[in-house]
């Protein structure tokens, strides 16, 4: 299985703030990347998917990068409602393996 | 609107089964695969496996195969999460997901979830 790893696992930031998260393949998933956000009780909401197209209805503020093995998800200014836990997911293989989750809290 | 629904919440006792199931609408359903996601109580999304309505292919995860079976009926428009003998440990929620393509691996949208409690 390719196995998919987050950093950081958590993360305080404020209001405005600049956020990066990054998300690492132990192998090659050329594009085949998405990126879900979660809030607690509610299903996880996809924002980016083959590692940088923007999902419909999602601000312009999220922007996804990489290919090969190294991703980031980035947060341009950090609104109220962006607090959550996100998630990466490959696409490459059909185990669909998701990182651990980067959990997003306000500083 | 496309959209999955998913069963109401469960509550069961180890060595019971459970049928849990998640119904697609506002699209063509036998086209789209509909995958399982498992998230334990305070803990990260698991991939469980996928199924092809049109002819029931199933993928599963290593770590699920043989725990759990995915079925589908394409004339209810279901798909279909099961267990024969309940453990206290498959207590989670459970999400359902249609899958758009392989080009975009793109999965959307998702069902609201299915909490299923394990307790004696």
């Amino acid at each position: 299985d390719i196995q998919m790893t987050q950093s950081p696992s958590s993360l305080s930031a404020s209001v405005g703030d600049r956020v990066t998260i990054t998300c690492r393949a132990s192998q090659s998933i050329n594009s085949y990347l998405n990126w879900y956000q979660q809030k607690p009780g509610k299903a996880p909401k996809v924002l980016i998917y083959a590692a940088s197209s923007l999902h419909s209805g999602v601000p312009s503020r999220f922007t996804g990068s990489g290919s090969g093995t190294d991703f980031t998800l980035t947060i341009s200014s950090l609104q109220p409602e962006d607090f959550a836990t996100y998630y990466c997911q490959q696409t490459f293989t059909t185990s669909y393996t998701f990182g651990q989750g980067t959990n997003l809290d306000i500083k | 609107e496309v959209q999955l629904v998913q069963s109401g919440a469960e509550v069961k006792k180890p060595g019971e089964s459970l049928k849990i199931s998640c119904k697609g609408s506002g699209y063509s359903f036998i086209n789209y695969w509909i995958g399982w996601v498992r998230q334990m109580p305070g803990k990260g999304l698991e991939w469980m496996g996928i199924i092809h309505p049109a002819n029931s292919e199933t993928k599963y995860s290593p770590s699920f195969q043989g725990q759990v079976s995915i079925s589908v009926d394409k004339s209810f428009s279901t798909a279909y999460l099961q267990w024969t003998s309940l453990k206290a440990s498959d207590t989670a929620m459970y999400y359902c997901a249609r899958y758009a393509d392989s080009k975009s691996g793109l999965f959307d949208p998702w069902g609201q979830g299915t909490l299923v409690t394990v307790s004696s």
